[in-house]
């Protein structure tokens, strides 16, 4: 079966931990992005990486890292400067410069802290 | 700043009725506009999706209807049934640039 993998399902951290969000695609997708969600926010991008070794900041960055060291991995690293990391994270992939750009998206990882 | 807007933030349709949902963008180089439902829990997942050369797309009682000139596209949901009551976002990128710009989405409860 392809798809995305996110793990842990439900993560808790402590003020001042820094947690790293795990995310695994098989699709051979090349793009692979990071959502956040907030209640009545929509989705909003966090990190987003085209090719291997490369990513860009979205509008939200601050207080996070990502790596992509390999193309089917693209982990998530809440730093304790993110001051309210409280949230429904989404991670995504997708073939870019295709005419179909659909997005397919993981399960989440619901980060509280404690 | 906001580049796609959605409303209304909530809908409650009862059960056979239509549900209406409405986007509007900004940035007229956006070429590629989905919708994503999403349930309780879990990860959206593509609903349907138009480009604008067409003005509607259908795809079983799931309808978006497109007007390039207001820069606004809708979904149509016909015949809804408590199995739609999910979460919707619109979205809009540009082609071969792919980053999805979401609306805030719009949480629909369709009511026995």
């Amino acid at each position: 079966d392809g798809g995305i993998t996110q793990s842990p399902k439900y993560l808790f951290r402590k003020e001042g931990q820094n947690v790293t969000l795990s995310c695994e695609q098989n699709l051979n997708h090349d793009a692979m992005y990071w959502y956040r969600q907030d209640p009545g926010q929509g989705l909003r991008l966090i990190y987003y990486s085209q090719i291997v070794n490369d990513f860009q900041k979205g509008d939200i960055a601050e207080g996070y890292s990502v790596s992509r060291e390999k193309k089917e991995s693209f982990p998530l690293t809440v730093t304790s400067a993110q001051k309210n990391p409280t949230a429904f994270y989404l991670c995504a992939s997708s073939l870019p410069g295709q005419l179909n750009t659909e997005a397919f998206f993981g399960q989440g990882t619901r980060l509280t802290v404690v | 700043q906001q580049q796609v807007k959605q409303s209304p933030q909530s809908l409650i349709v009862q059960k056979g009725g239509i549900s209406i949902i409405n986007c509007a963008y900004e940035n007229t180089a956006f070429d590629y506009f989905p919708w994503y439902q999403q349930f309780p829990g879990k990860g959206p997942a593509l609903l349907i999706a138009i480009r604008p050369d067409v003005s509607e797309k259908k795809e079983g009682r799931f309808t978006i209807s497109f007007n390039k000139s207001a820069k606004q596209f809708s979904l149509h949901i016909m015949d809804s049934q408590p199995g739609d009551s999910a979460t919707y976002f619109c979205a809009a990128s540009l082609s071969g640039y792919s980053t999805l710009t979401f609306g805030k989405g719009t949480m629909l409860l369709v009511s026995p």
